[in-house]
């Protein structure tokens, strides 16, 4: 069955310092991948997705990440943390189960230490 | 701001009664999504209309049920409610009934209470 992994349930990072959220899949293709940030009271924003090419994608606020099938492994990464960053990231994969549908890890909580 | 609306933000009952949560798509949007954040079983797909037929059905509860309506404003119906089901409840939205390979946008959520 496809799922997703997030191994890191807290992270905790200076403003400033570089950010890498870990994110690991199980899929019997070529996956579809998805970071999501959830903000209090905003519901779910993504961040980026891979579906083909490129392994290195970009998404928005600064932030990118890498596809590798060698690790089953598509780590969101930022340069330099911002204060404001802090909060929740998911990662999901789609489609799954034979439907439409997006399967989430269970998500890693970042704080941003000033 | 998504796009994808949804009513209401907070709902407080109690266990064996029936609620709706309402979500309005994107526009454009022919798929509406639903999803259920809980704390034990973090964030699950329950159903997906696409442009009011069921397409795809995950974890979703017999007492749980769902429609999508002719202006695409879809309804997810609670019924004989349990603490458990206390949760965020989520609705998305996409173009085409697709949904593993198009962006999802979501909606902010319902916080369901269970007393």
């Amino acid at each position: 069955a496809q799922s997703v992994t997030q191994p890191d349930i807290h992270i905790t990072v200076s403003e400033g310092a570089s950010l890498e959220l870990r994110c690991n899949y199980s899929y019997g293709a070529t996956p579809y991948l998805f970071w999501y940030v959830q903000s209090p009271g905003q519901g779910l924003q993504l961040l980026l997705k891979y579906f083909s090419g490129d392994t290195l994608v970009q998404g928005i606020k600064g932030f990118e990440a890498e596809f590798k099938r060698s690790q089953s492994s598509f780590n969101l990464r930022k340069p330099s943390v911002h204060w404001s960053d802090a909060t929740e990231y998911f990662c999901a994969v789609g489609p799954t189960g034979g439907g439409n549908k997006l399967t989430f890890g269970t998500g890693t909580q970042l704080k941003v230490e000033l | 701001d998504s796009g994808v609306t949804q009513t209401p933000k907070h709902l407080i009952t109690a266990t064996g009664q029936r609620v709706t949560l309402r979500c309005s798509p994107r526009s454009g949007d022919l798929s509406v999504y639903w999803y259920q954040q809980s704390l034990d079983q973090g964030l699950q797909f329950l159903i997906q209309y696409y442009n009011g037929e069921e397409r795809a059905k995950g974890n979703i509860l017999e007492r749980f049920s769902a429609q999508q309506f002719p202006d695409l404003h879809s309804e997810l119906n609670l019924s004989s409610l349990e603490l458990g089901d206390s949760a965020l409840y989520f609705c998305a939205s996409s173009v085409g009934p697709s949904g593993g390979l198009e962006t999802q946008y979501f909606g902010p959520g319902t916080r369901l209470l269970v007393l």
